[in-house]
């Protein structure tokens, strides 16, 4: 049981390329979310999933786009990268609907945008 | 909306005595309030939730939270620090009317030996 995985661990950018960050569950979970964490600014969410199929805009969600076309699977994309994207990108899930439910995360995505 | 405070960005701890971090919320509605742990480098792992009932949580790693409805406050604590509880703690507030959890700014743990 491998939990909540992201691909890739590291990654450098220039300015205006793309790119997608993988993250995979095993849990059968129902919830999937994207976060970006900056010093100082705690996680903000940028974008969500309540179940195969449907997406949902967070609290930063300019200048990136979900897919979620199998359960176990969430994707986030860069279209055109910039250096205010540069951050740590982390992927969660959780097991049903609601805020009541806790959160399990995945390593992590460093992603530098020079 | 709804919203998480964590005053302090870091809180120094001598090895072996007790250890408070503190965190305020505010919610439309009843709260429900977790901790959650950070070790460099590393995703972050829940350690404990309020949800209903008793309004002392206890969670991993011999940490425990205080639920306090008056004060809005839900500070976290462990009677005997570790040198291994040194990371960064966040709290996190959500509520039945609004579907997403709200994060805290984080505050760094530092357990001197």
């Amino acid at each position: 049981n491998a939990g909540v995985t992201q691909t890739p661990k590291f990654r450098v950018l220039k300015t205006g390329q793309s790119m997608t960050l993988l993250c995979a569950q095993d849990m059968n979970h129902e919830y999937m979310y994207w976060y970006r964490q900056d010093p100082g600014m705690g996680l903000r969410l940028i974008h969500y999933s309540v179940g195969e199929g449907t997406t949902a805009k967070g609290e930063v969600p300019d200048g990136y786009n979900v897919s979620r076309l199998k359960k176990q699977n969430f994707l986030l994309g860069l279209e055109s990268a910039a250096p205010s994207q540069t951050s740590v990108y982390f992927c969660a899930s959780s097991y049903l609907a609601g805020a009541s439910y806790e959160q399990y995360f995945g390593p992590g995505t460093r992603l530098t945008v020079t | 909306a709804q919203s998480v405070a964590q005053p302090e960005d870091q809180v120094n701890v001598a090895e072996g005595n007790p250890l408070t971090v503190k965190c305020t919320y505010s919610v439309s509605g009843n709260p429900y309030l977790f901790w959650y742990v950070q070790y460099p480098n590393r995703g972050l792992q829940f350690l404990l939730k309020y949800i209903t009932g008793d309004n002392l949580v206890k969670g991993s790693y011999g940490f425990e939270a205080e639920f306090n409805k008056s004060q809005t406050s839900f500070h976290l604590k462990k009677p005997s620090a570790l040198v291994s509880d040194s990371a960064l703690y966040f709290c996190a507030v959500g509520s039945g009317g609004y579907q997403k959890v709200t994060f805290g700014t984080g505050t760094k743990l530092q357990v001197i030996p």
